[in-house]
């Protein structure tokens, strides 16, 4: 059972480059996240998904895209990478998104820098 | 908007000894949830500890334990007996109760270092 699983685990982009983080949970969940960590800070939430065909923005979407085409996977598109978009990254998901033992199980984050 | 404090960056304890890291939170909410996350450097996430906001009894895991005063909106995390294992980024999450909310707000964290 790997749970949430995330590549790459590092990447340097240059300016203006584009890239897709890959996100794939192998527990059935139909809820699934992109989050953010900028150095110093919490999580803040990019993207989410109720279920497969069906995306919404968070706090912080300016930049990225998302697509929910199976219950599996979740890949967060960066079309022009910035410098402010140097952060790490981390994919999550739940079986539901309530009540507090619906727990969200995090990927291990990829560390994306921008230069 | 909900908001998360952790007012300690840092923190350091001798192992074995008890050491208790801070939390407040801004909501006009009634009904949440609060949980402390561990962060070690492999960057894992993994839940320490959850509260739901409508039971008065503190939770309790093993080492790990909360007070949680709800009037004040302060939730602190106890960690007894430190381990050594126990050297992480911690921190404290707030989630609405409401039909359909998914976000976890987070604080900033606190490091907490183990002195052997």
């Amino acid at each position: 059972n790997a749970g949430v699983t995330q590549t790459p685990k590092f990447r340097i982009l240059k300016i203006g480059q584009s890239m897709t983080l890959q996100c794939t949970q192998d527990m059935n969940h139909n809820y699934m996240y992109w989050y953010r960590q900028d150095p110093g800070m919490g999580l803040k939430l990019i993207y989410y998904s109720v279920g497969a065909g069906i995306t919404d923005k968070g706090e912080v979407p300016n930049g990225y895209n998302v697509s929910r085409s199976t219950t599996e996977d979740f890949p967060l598109r960066l079309e022009l990478a910035a410098p402010s978009q140097t952060s790490v990254y981390f994919c999550a998901s739940s079986r539901t998104s309530g009540g507090s033992t619906d727990t969200q199980y995090f990927g291990p984050g990829t560390r994306l820098t921008v230069l | 908007a909900q908001t998360v404090t952790q007012s300690q960056p840092e923190m350091s304890v001798q192992e074995a000894e008890t050491v208790t890291l801070s939390c407040t939170y801004d909501t006009s909410e009634s009904d949440y949830y609060l949980f402390w996350y561990k962060q070690p450097p492999s960057r894992q996430m993994i839940l320490v500890i959850r509260q739901e906001a409508y039971k008065q009894q503190n939770a309790t895991e093993n080492r790990f334990s909360v007070n949680f005063q709800k009037a004040a909106k302060s939730f602190s995390l106890k960690i007894s007996d430190s381990q050594l294992g126990d050297a992480a980024m911690y921190f404290c999450a707030y989630r609405s109760a409401r039909m359909g909310a998914q976000k976890l707000v987070f604080g900033q964290g606190t490091r907490l270092t183990i002195n052997p």
